[in-house]
């Protein structure tokens, strides 16, 4: 079975951009998260969805960012304007539902560099 | 809150040897369940092991163990007979099965030949 697959892998974007990180969950899962992982904060949680509603928003850092699941197989997370310290690895990951501990999946992970 | 702590930033083990990794967890509920996660330097992160709390017995899979003391609330890893592949950053998680995982800031292991 294929993982959750992101989209790009790596990206180097000038300061004022825009960035649009792409995430496929695995099928049948029906939660979804984005973190970003930085050495300062580590591991946060941005946003989490269930049945492709945003239930928690609560850790996006900014009006900057934004994230959408207009489905159960895709979600984005934009970053408009982007500045450098957003630099870090972006990390869409998924579950197949909640209640029981289930082993989360990660994907690669999204590689954002702003210069 | 629950919290995850990782006490150890950085271990080193001799290939074939054993390393222990410490985790210990904060949490009032009685029911959760526990995770160590490894992230090589490819980033991703990847599944090593997972225990729920009402078992009593310790989760294994392969060179990998783990010591689960619920009442001490800790969950430790044990990596035996080191493989230079096995260097990597590793996680510990926590969740009581809603969708916030709690995840520790990491033990860089260093994997000496």
């Amino acid at each position: 079975d294929a993982g959750v697959i992101q989209s790009p892998r790596h990206e180097v974007t000038e300061m004022g951009q825009e960035v649009t990180l792409r995430c496929k969950p695995i099928s049948g899962h029906n939660s979804l998260f984005w973190y970003r992982q930085t050495m300062m904060r580590g591991l946060e949680l941005l946003i989490y969805f269930n049945n492709n509603v945003p239930i928690d928003d609560s850790g996006m850092p900014e009006d900057r960012f934004s994230a959408k699941m207009p489905n159960a197989s895709f979600s984005t997370l934009k970053i408009q304007p982007s500045e450098p310290r957003d630099s870090a690895v972006y990390f869409c990951a998924s579950i197949p539902f909640l209640g029981t501990g289930n082993t989360i999946y990660f994907g690669e992970g999204s590689w954002l560099t702003v210069v | 809150a629950q919290t995850v702590t990782q006490s150890q930033p950085e271990m080193s083990v001799q290939e074939a040897e054993t390393v222990t990794l410490s985790c210990t967890y904060d949490t009032s509920e009685s029911d959760y369940y526990l995770f160590w996660y490894k992230q090589p330097p490819s980033r991703q992160m990847i599944l090593v092991i997972r225990q729920e709390a009402y078992k009593q017995q310790n989760a294994t899979e392969n060179r990998f163990s783990v010591n689960f003391q619920k009442a001490a609330k800790s969950f430790s890893l044990k990596i035996s007979d080191s493989q230079l592949g096995d260097a990597a950053m590793y996680f510990c998680a926590y969740t009581s099965g809603t969708y916030k995982y709690i995840f520790g800031t990491g033990t860089r292991l260093k994997v000496l030949a």
